[in-house]
């Protein structure tokens, strides 16, 4: 069964550029959030999805947004883009199914440079 | 904010158990414990996770002291390969976000 996927891997944008990171996660789950990890620093939360529905919002300004499609794959898409912004960009997915501890399965990210 | 303390770093002989502890005096009963780990520039990968019971899987042991004000990630004979950093973190259920403090930086030495 395929794990997370987040494409694309590597990309290298100049400030003011936008950019959109997408994520499919594993068959048959419906949640996904994405985090956002600058070099040497934690995870901070971005977004999260679930049923097609955002659910909530990290503390991250409105030109960071996103989507979920029927078939629950992701995007990110960031606008005018900062040099700040360059990070490692993960997408993690989970199955309700019912079950309140869904573990989080995480892709292997997208890096972002800004320049 | 994250609901967790850890420690910022710890050492462990190869070999022997690394015990990373965690401090989590405000959890409410209803929120599990999680444990991932982030192997550089990965992405963070599932252990394990409790409410109240002590947990075992072939990865770790999770040891939750009876107030459930803390835990312990225990990494029975670690390796090399478990050098990473390792979040602890406290959720009720899929409706509320993983939040992932600074986690503890475990390096394993030969």
């Amino acid at each position: 069964e395929a794990g997370v996927t987040q494409s694309p891997t590597h990309l290298i944008k100049t400030r003011g550029q936008q950019v959109t990171l997408r994520c499919s996660p594993i068959s048959g789950h419906t949640s996904v959030y994405w985090y956002q990890q600058a070099l040497g620093l934690g995870l901070q939360f971005l977004l999260w999805y679930d049923e097609g529905e955002e659910r909530n919002r990290g503390n991250f300004p409105p030109r960071f947004s996103g989507r979920q499609f029927p078939n629950y794959s992701s995007e990110l898409n960031v606008n005018a883009l900062e040099l700040e912004d360059s990070a490692l960009y993960l997408c993690a997915s989970t199955s309700v199914g019912g079950a309140p501890t869904g573990e989080l399965f995480f892709g292997e990210g997208s890096r972002l440079t800004v320049l | 904010d994250a609901k967790t303390t850890q420690p910022p770093s710890m050492d462990c002989a190869e070999g022997r158990a690394a015990n990373l502890p965690c401090n989590h005096s405000t959890i409410s009963g209803n929120e599990y414990v999680y444990w991932y780990r982030q192997i550089h520039s990965q992405g963070p990968q599932y252990i394990i996770h409790g409410l109240k019971n002590n947990e075992t899987n072939e990865m770790a042991s999770l040891i939750i002291t009876e107030d459930r004000k803390s835990s312990t990630l225990i990494l029975p004979h670690a390796t090399l390969r478990d050098t990473a950093v390792y979040y602890c973190i406290v959720r009720e259920n899929y409706g509320q976000n993983f939040v992932f403090g600074p986690g503890t930086r475990l390096s394993v030495l030969p």
